[in-house]
């Protein structure tokens, strides 16, 4: 059984660029949120989506959008890259109303 | 802002010894969750706890909740190499809610 799959794993994008990353829930999964993690610290909470619509955010600009589409699988963009922006993003789905998140490899973003 | 503490940040321990990572908020959580995540992977659930001073175990990890739900621990019993990584404390502060986290500790088991 495939856990959270995340593409790409590893990106390297100018500042100012754009990017999009794409992740597909576990199976069985319909819930998914977006998580920035940067080096040596814990996930911070960018959102979730539920029933392809953006149901919580966290304290992240408008430049970070996304999208869950019918088959629950989501996109994260992020517009006019900085070099802050640099940090790992991980994906994580679970089944509605059970508590625990399953997590992806997530993908590995550097801004130069 | 609703914050999670977790202490201490990093814990270095020969195999075979105790260890305890401490999690603490001021604010009441709906659940507790701990992970542990290695390094280039994501974070993977190790436990959820819902009630509190409830306590569960898993093998040799020992996880209890605070009776108010503000504060959580893991307790590893005679450590072992493969413990190695960074243990993460995250929690809704209400049922649904987005997920929080600490700043995590990182465990590092010597042989």
């Amino acid at each position: 059984d495939a856990g959270v799959t995340q593409s790409p794993t590893h990106l390297i994008k100018t500042r100012g660029q754009q990017v999009t990353l794409r992740c597909s829930p576990k199976s069985g999964h319909d819930t998914v949120s977006w998580y920035q993690q940067a080096l040596g610290q814990g996930p911070q909470f960018i959102f979730q989506y539920y029933e392809e619509e953006e149901r919580q955010r966290g304290n992240f600009p408008d430049r970070f959008s996304g999208h869950q589409f019918p088959n629950y699988s989501s996109e994260l963009n992020v517009n006019a890259l900085l070099l802050g922006d640099s940090a790992l993003y991980l994906c994580a789905s679970r089944e509605r109303g059970n508590y625990g998140y399953t997590f992806g490899s997530g993908t590995r973003l550097t801004v130069v | 802002t609703q914050l999670l503490e977790q202490s201490p940040q990093f814990l270095s321990i020969q195999e075979g010894e105790n260890l305890t990572v401490y999690c603490n908020s001021s604010s009441v959580f709906s659940s507790l969750q701990w992970y542990r995540q290695e390094p280039g992977e994501g974070p993977v659930l190790l436990v959820t706890v819902v009630t509190g001073g409830e306590v569960k175990k898993l093998k040799r990890l020992t996880f209890q909740f605070g009776d108010a739900r503000k504060d959580s621990s893991l307790h590893i019993t005679a450590a072992q190499p493969g413990d190695t990584g960074l243990y993460l404390c995250a929690g809704p502060f209400a049922a649904g809610n987005k997920l929080t986290f600490g700043g995590g500790t990182r465990v590092l088991v010597k042989p």
